[in-house]
């Protein structure tokens, strides 16, 4: 069965950092790009950051930018959202999403989402 | 970046009616890379429709994509109990992928 199973999240500060991670399940998590998708409360939907098989090509939007650092341990079949500098905008459900394409083909549609992991960012 | 405006808002129909949901694009897409998820209250998105038109694994045929270059529709044919959610387009032809706002599908 194919799982992604966030963790990491809470309550943290304003400022503060927190580190996210993802467990992969049920499929070769290293032929596939990886992604966060964050979703703030009663909100649509944000692509947060991506990479891709090999940790040679990684994308962020601009929102968070210089702040969140995205990367993957294949040997563990673990995804990671390094987050910095937060901010009470950053408040959202952080979901993990599996890239339908596969190798180099990357950056894609989203065919594999987790349950998400809950960070509230406030004083 | 490129920004989707989906419409409308809210769409409010009966099961078995048809519906027809739009996306638009502030550029065009390359290559038709457009995909479409629907989210239940409390779940996680599900992919629809990648690549335009092509339906993603499992997904019954009452549902279609069409379009190209900036305007992109998805057509529920008949609708069913379980396809009341919000829907949402997004395009990966170009970095950062972006979502649309979102339409809801309720119950009239």
């Amino acid at each position: 069965e194919v799982q992604l199973v966030e963790s990491g999240g809470g309550l943290v500060q304003p400022g503060r950092s927190l580190r996210l991670s993802c467990a992969i399940s049920g499929f070769t998590f290293d032929d596939h790009a990886m992604h966060w998708v964050r979703q703030a409360p009663g909100k649509g939907l944000e692509w947060v950051a991506g990479i891709n098989w090999n940790s040679a090509t990684i994308g962020y939007a601009d929102s968070v930018k210089g702040r969140f650092t995205i990367s993957r341990d294949n040997a563990k079949n673990s995804l990671y959202l390094q987050m910095n500098s937060l901010r009470a905008e950053d408040t959202a459900l952080y979901y993990c999403a599996k890239d339908i394409g596969v190798v180099i083909v990357a950056f894609l549609a989203f065919d594999i989402w987790g349950q998400g992991t809950m960070v509230t960012v406030s004083s | 970046e490129i920004v989707l405006t989906q419409s409308p808002g809210t769409l409010s129909l009966s099961p078995g009616e048809r519906a027809t949901l739009s996306c638009r694009a502030s550029q065009s897409v390359s290559s038709n890379y457009l995909a479409w998820y629907h989210q239940k209250p409390g779940q996680a998105p599900r992919l629809l429709i990648y690549g335009a038109s092509s339906r993603a694994t499992g997904i019954p045929d009452r549902f279609s994509g069409s379009g190209s270059g900036t305007d992109f529709t998805l057509t529920i044919s008949r609708l069913e109990p379980e396809d009341f959610a919000v829907y949402y387009c997004q395009q990966y032809g170009r970095s950062p992928l972006t979502f649309g706002g979102g339409t809801k599908v309720e119950i009239k």
